[in-house]
């Protein structure tokens, strides 16, 4: 199994520009999370899902976008890119219910100039 | 939501001795306690967790003890070696059992 893979894993933006960024699971994991990770920082939570078609925000939603229409993918949307939003973005999933561990992919650096 | 507080923020040790850092936590309904190792330019890993109805789990050189009455918990490693060498998170779960709230991370650091 391949767990969780995000893509890309390296992406320069220009401001106001808008990407994706791409997180498919294989795990057949309900739940999955979206976080980001500042240099030297902890992980801040954006987005989360707990099965296709529900989705919710979390503590830094701002200028993000989400959507979950299969199990396994868990795309991120940025639109209108900021500086603010130079970060590395980590996506996450685990079995539903409570008492379980997440899977986190191996991240997506992004650069916005 | 949840309220997570990690100490210390960075750990320099000698190999071989021990390493104990320490994380505290709001939300008294929580009832699962993981521990994740950050190795540089990678994703969090999963190293050991621990559920409210136990005080103390170990697996080889890593332990995690929890005292809920006081509201935190704590990772212990022995016989520290240079892959030691990460960032470690602490990451209490929401008594809703959505989500973790993630610590500030402690920077460890084992000389040789």
């Amino acid at each position: 199994n391949a767990g969780v893979t995000q893509t890309p894993k390296f992406r320069i933006l220009k401001i106001g520009q808008s990407m994706t960024l791409q997180c498919t699971q294989d795990m057949n994991h309900n739940y999955m999370y979206w976080y980001r990770q500042d240099p030297g920082m902890g992980l801040k939570l954006i987005y989360y899902s707990v099965g296709a078609g529900i989705t919710d925000k979390g503590e830094v939603p701002n200028g993000y976008n989400v959507s979950r229409s299969t199990t396994e993918d868990f795309p991120l949307r940025l639109e209108l890119a900021a500086p603010s939003q130079t970060s590395v973005y980590f996506c996450a999933s685990k079995q539903q219910g409570r008492l379980s561990g997440y899977t986190f992919g191996s991240g997506t650096r992004l650069t916005v100039v | 939501g949840e309220n997570v507080e990690q100490h210390p923020s960075t750990l320099s040790v000698q190999e071989g001795d021990s390493a104990v850092i320490k994380c505290t936590y709001s939300d008294s309904a929580s009832n699962y306690f993981p521990w994740y190792k950050q190795e540089l330019g990678k994703g969090p890993q999963l190293i050991i967790d621990i559920r409210s109805n136990v005080g103390e789990k170990k697996d080889q050189r890593i332990a995690v003890t929890l005292n809920k009455t006081a509201k935190h918990f704590s990772l212990h490693i022995t016989e520290t070696q240079p892959e030691d060498s990460a960032v470690y998170f602490c990451a209490p779960e929401e008594a809703a059992g959505n989500k973790l709230t993630f610590g500030g991370g402690t920077r460890v650091l084992v000389k040789p």
